[in-house]
């Protein structure tokens, strides 16, 4: 089964407006993981936050994390037409494991 | 060098074919991926190679095949393949941890046409 599941399936907005994206799973996890990915294309690691973490910035993105009720949310603040693509989170199998389970994704579509 | 390549980028096969799909990376990573992704849908796990060798099969049809001649280079053997199999074959790489799962640094793809 999916281990994680995000939300809303596609999102469409204005190039400058913010765009936030969930994730909940469904076990214990030692870090979530955000990828990025254009049509068609190899998946681009955004960025990892720890299960001890609550917070993450990078760039034009935020990352937050609720393990309480896991869950996760990304948000890309001014949005450029560059950031057309699909999200996914990902966590990891199961305990000990290194292997990564992704969500749906999420495919937003800004537009200029 | 954060790159991971793979050959060819795209490829047409029929279903008595032989082809191999090629993946290579230079950052030193110890644990290499195969993924396939249908449309639509997100990567599914393959195959996991650790230190050269073969830790994870996700139960996989023996007409896939992977190999794993040294630690920077990955392969994918194709033979009998079905249409269902079209699909975009992700190679990725990553370092190898047992307590924190690393970040995964992965290919462009192959995508693969099965007549």
């Amino acid at each position: 089964s999916q281990q994680g599941e995000e939300d809303p399936q596609a999102l469409s907005i204005q190039e400058g407006e913010n765009a936030t994206m969930n994730c909940s799973y469904k076990t214990s996890i030692n870090n979530l993981q955000w990828y990025r990915q254009n049509s068609g294309r190899g998946l681009v690691h955004l960025i990892l936050i720890r299960s001890n973490e609550r917070e993450k910035h990078s760039g034009r993105l935020r990352v937050t994390l609720d393990t309480s009720k896991k869950s996760s949310s990304l948000l890309i603040t001014a949005s450029r037409a560059a950031d057309t693509a699909s999200y996914f989170c990902a966590t990891m199998r199961g305990a000990g494991s290194y292997q990564l389970t992704f969500g749906k994704g999420t495919k937003l579509s800004v537009i200029p | 060098d954060t790159e991971v390549t793979q050959t060819p980028k795209h490829l047409v096969m029929g279903m008595t074919n032989k082809k191999s799909l090629k993946c290579e990376q230079h950052m030193g990573h110890r644990a290499m991926y195969w993924y396939k992704q249908k449309a639509k849908k997100p990567p599914e796990l393959m195959f996991v190679y650790s230190y050269e060798k073969l830790s994870i099969n996700e139960s996989v049809p023996s007409r896939f095949s992977p190999e794993c001649p040294n630690s920077s280079l990955l392969n994918l053997h194709l033979h009998a393949l079905q249409p269902e199999d079209s699909a975009l074959y992700l190679c990725a790489s990553s370092q190898v941890r047992l307590v924190v799962v690393p970040e995964q640094y992965f290919g462009p793809g192959t995508r693969l046409t099965v007549t």
